[in-house]
């Protein structure tokens, strides 16, 4: 696609619910990263894909979170038993290679917790 | 450990001003620098990319430079406009891939 696109762009889940977070990235881009950005918080880096792996899952919070890539393309972020703190925007981006090129991001899920 | 600093953290300014922001990184082996700008409520867009070989970039109103040896970038928007009021991100790929973001200064131009 133009560019990279995820979806939704707004949830609002319940406290333990499950929730299910979707980014399409440019297409041929090999790279692949989820970033969180908390209310008056900085980026954080969450985790990494290049292809269909991941070498670097050392940003996820706890082991309710976890990502899935498949056919090097489509990438899901999933929050098991959402708590308010997860409460963030969550943000995409896609790279051709390691991330030397340059970063495109997506216009990020806002996920809101009650 | 990368630590990225902006600063300011938030700039007003009168139309018309220019506007130099800054950006400083603790451990100069970085790939490359990039300047991103988000609006509110919204996605971040890439403004500028530095690779690790180059001094500056330069795109319209927009110009950035990078100093690897002393970690610092600093980002200049000529002749600003009320449509530039938005916050500027910046952040650093070293080994690893993953990028180290600033704070980010948020920026107000008056009309």
């Amino acid at each position: 696609g133009a560019g990279v696109s995820q979806s939704p762009s707004n949830k609002v889940t319940e406290k333990g619910k499950d929730v299910e977070l979707r980014c399409d990235p440019i297409s041929g881009h090999t790279a692949l990263y989820w970033y969180r950005q908390s209310l008056g918080q900085g980026l954080e880096f969450l985790i990494y894909f290049q292809g269909n792996s991941a070498p670097d899952k050392s940003g996820l919070p706890s082991d309710r979170f976890s990502a899935e890539r498949t056919g090097g393309s489509v990438s899901t972020l999933t929050i098991q038993r959402t708590q308010q703190e997860d409460s963030a925007v969550y943000l995409c981006a896609s790279t051709p290679e390691g991330g030397r090129y340059g970063y495109t991001f997506g216009s990020g899920t806002r996920l809101t917790v009650v | 450990k990368q630590e990225v600093t902006q600063i300011p953290a938030a700039l007003s300014v009168p139309e018309g001003e220019n506007l130099v922001l800054n950006c400083s990184f603790t451990d100069s082996a970085i790939y490359n620098l990039q300047w991103f700008r988000q609006d509110p409520g919204k996605g971040l867009t890439s403004l500028l990319l530095i690779q690790s070989s180059q001094r500056e970039q330069t795109s319209g109103r927009l110009n950035a430079s990078l100093d690897k040896s002393s970690g610092r970038s600093t980002l200049y928007i000529a002749a600003s406009q009320p449509g530039d009021s938005a916050t500027y991100l910046c952040a650093v790929q070293a080994a690893g891939n993953k990028l180290t973001f600033g704070g980010g200064t948020r920026v107000l131009v008056k009309p």
